[in-house]
């Protein structure tokens, strides 16, 4: 099956600081990628839908000039967590889809854990 | 995206099978029925889908009611690594360039 590889996978912070996460497909082109938010009990929230070489959708509430997402080739898409607060702690978690076929399955990275001090 | 109903916990023993309900009762008839699932600390995995026939796969199966307004996914004998949250989730193939909407889930606990 397609591999969604992410980096890292796990990162610690001072408040303030701006943090990348990177989000890859392994094995295959993904013309579609989404970022996710999950926070401790809760369910995934999408924050936001990147197409390759233009500039990402985002979903209402979440702020554009906060997260920062780029998705520059068919394999690579960032999230950058800019002046990070303990409140954006979460889970980040990407999906990437082919935007092929009838049956378009997403598959999705196996998460960034963020911890703002 | 319809709406779609699960319980919020499930429990079950090891190598027993589970059945994991999903009420759908507002499908469209273009809608179809997908199942992911969530381990701890990990992103979702795929897990089956269907429209209307029952489906298996290696991981699971898939029973659709006749009237498609609930499913159940099927691990046939559950394992402690079947421990995750289960989400049902309903999407129109139009929509399968879109993000997943993901609802609650059933968190599902495997005991020995």
């Amino acid at each position: 099956g397609a591999v969604v590889s992410q980096h890292p996978s796990w990162v610690i912070c001072k408040s303030g600081t701006s943090v990348k996460i990177e989000c890859r497909s392994l094995d295959f082109q993904a013309t579609t990628m989404f970022w996710y938010r999950q926070f401790p009990k809760q369910s995934l929230m999408l924050m936001a839908t990147s197409n390759e070489g233009s500039k990402a959708t985002y979903e209402q509430g979440v702020e554009k000039d906060k997260f920062l997402i780029n998705h520059a080739s068919l394999t690579l898409s960032t999230l950058t967590v800019t002046s990070a607060h303990p409140e954006d702690s979460s889970f980040y978690i990407c999906s990437a889809s082919t935007g092929a076929g009838q049956y378009n399955e997403q598959f999705f990275g196996p998460g960034t854990r963020l911890t703002v001090l | 995206d319809a709406k779609t109903t699960q319980p919020n916990s499930m429990e079950s023993n090891e190598e027993e099978p589970v059945h994991l309900p999903c009420n759908h009762s507002t499908i469209s008839g273009t809608d179809y029925i997908h199942w992911y699932r969530q381990l701890p600390s990990q992103g979702p995995e795929y897990v089956i889908h269907g429209l209307t026939s029952n489906v298996n796969n290696r991981m699971a199966s898939l029973a659709i009611a006749e009237d498609r307004k609930s499913s159940t996914l099927i691990l046939h004998r559950a394992t402690l690594r079947d421990a995750a949250v289960y989400y049902c989730i309903l999407r129109d193939l139009a929509d399968s360039g879109y993000a997943l909407n993901f609802g609650k889930g059933t968190s599902l606990l495997v005991t020995p």
